[in-house]
């Protein structure tokens, strides 16, 4: 099946500073990935999709210099939190499928804990 | 726009069968997914109904009726792991996006 990989799992990190989330297809190429952010007991809200090789497409609400997203290869999407803040401390997700198996779900990565202090 | 609203909490004991509304507005219309979501872990896909109708799988079912904008998912024979979040998803028009509904928190007693 499907396996997408996030690293890390949880990250600390102090105010003002920038902090990286990878999200990696391990057995099949994504062209498209997902990220959502979750705060406690919330539902999970989706931030952007990422494009292999063009720009990313944020929702509405969502600081695009905030949160940079990188999707340089068929495999590999970042997410970057520059200047980080405690309001960001929050659970990231990133999530992909391989083309045409959407109707077989979607697969997550294990998430990102990030604290702002 | 696009909203997916259920029921933010289901209570039921072991060995029951409980079922989780999901009611959804949509601009685009892609199919209604299910996912299940232990406390601090990934969502993990349940179930898909793209067209209406009941689908099954093992002890989950889910239903869909796209005249009404609503689907449902139905656990039978509850256990205890069953105890966590579960969300409807949609997939709408452009990039395959999917969104989430506003999620059930279900807590299985024994």
């Amino acid at each position: 099946g499907a396996v997408v990989s996030q690293h890390p799992s949880w990250v600390i990190c102090k105010s003002g500073t920038s902090v990286k989330i990878e999200c990696r297809s391990l057995d099949f190429q994504a062209t498209t990935m997902f990220w959502y952010r979750q705060f406690p007991k919330q539902s999970l809200m989706l931030m952007a999709t990422s494009n292999e090789g063009s720009k990313a497409t944020y929702e509405q609400g969502v600081e695009k210099d905030k949160f940079l997203i990188n999707h340089a290869s068929l495999t590999l999407s970042t997410l970057t939190v520059t200047s980080a803040h405690p309001e960001d401390s929050s659970f990231y997700i990133c999530s992909a499928t391989p083309l045409h198996q959407d109707r077989y779900g979607y697969t997550f990565g294990s998430g990102t804990r990030l604290t702002v202090v | 726009g696009q909203s997916l609203e259920q029921p933010s909490e289901v209570t039921a004991v072991e060995g029951a069968i409980v079922q989780i509304n999901c009611t959804y507005q949509t601009s685009g219309f892609y199919g209604l997914s299910w996912y299940q979501q232990h406390d601090g872990g990934a969502p993990t896909f349940l179930s898909y109904n793209a067209l209406d109708g009941l689908e099954e799988t093992g002890r989950f079912s889910s239903f869909l009726s796209r005249s009404d904008s609503y689907g449902y998912l139905l656990l039978q024979e509850l256990q205890m792991k069953d105890s966590a979040s579960y969300f409807c998803a949609v997939r709408g028009t452009g990039f395959q996006k999917l969104v989430f509904g506003t999620g059930t928190r279900l807590l299985v007693s024994p």
